[in-house]
């Protein structure tokens, strides 16, 4: 079956300090994989897109790796501020047909 | 306009009732998409749409949903006989073209609670 799991479910850090979030895939085949900041009543705001070949990318002060062969990605906040309170979601896309298969995301509280 | 946008921003209807949710995508994007949303959960999918035609309908949950797009720009997604189950925040997504990487543009979406 297609999935998509992060971990954890919820963080809470303190502004400043780094983080990293985990994502597992089942997704077969697989076509690229996404990160989504999801801010609360808002809709998804794509972040990094990773196709096979990637291994990471960065966007600011978010780093994503991709592991094509253990089919993991993590994606990596450095220096954390308020504003990265949000949702975030680990999104992958097979290669067969249009639809993303969406994980349940991690709930991320910064705190000053 | 700038970004896509979604109205009504929240609905409230009675089980029975008929609903429609607007989506206005970003002007020039030829693929939409909408997707259903429940607390706590990530989105997903139910449909896809290039320029008019429906590409792929396979996550529509059953044939109380439909949704168009006579005109290629404007969607209307709309949801007969609605139940308790279908409350949720339904998501509108366009993009410029639709191919692998294509980014997706979502609009903030329509909460819709049925009582």
């Amino acid at each position: 079956k297609n999935q998509v799991e992060q971990s954890p479910q919820s963080l809470i850090i303190l502004e400043g300090k780094n983080c990293t979030l985990q994502c597992n895939y089942t997704v077969s085949p697989f076509s690229n994989l996404r990160w989504y900041k999801q801010d609360t009543g808002r809709g998804p705001v794509s972040l990094t897109i990773m196709t096979f070949s990637e291994n990471t990318k960065s966007n600011g002060r978010y780093t994503a790796t991709l592991d094509a062969d253990t089919k993991q990605s993590s994606l990596h906040i450095t220096a954390s501020q308020l504003s990265d309170s949000a949702s975030y979601i680990c999104v992958v896309r097979q290669d067969s047909n249009y639809q993303l298969i969406w994980g349940a995301g991690t709930k991320l509280i910064i705190k000053p | 306009g700038a970004g896509v946008s979604q109205t009504p921003s929240n609905k409230v209807t009675e089980k029975g009732k008929y609903v429609e949710l607007r989506c206005d995508p970003i002007s020039g994007h030829t693929a939409l998409y909408w997707y259903r949303q429940s607390l706590g959960q990530g989105p997903e999918f139910l449909i896809y749409f290039q320029g008019t035609g429906a590409a792929d309908d396979s996550g529509l949950p059953n044939d109380r949903f439909f949704a168009v797009r006579p005109e290629g720009s404007v969607s209307t997604l709309k949801i007969q006989r609605t139940e308790r189950g279908d409350s949720a925040v339904y998501l509108c997504a366009s993009s410029l073209i639709s191919g692998s990487t294509d980014t997706q543009y979502f609009g903030p979406g329509t909460r819709l609670t049925v009582l």
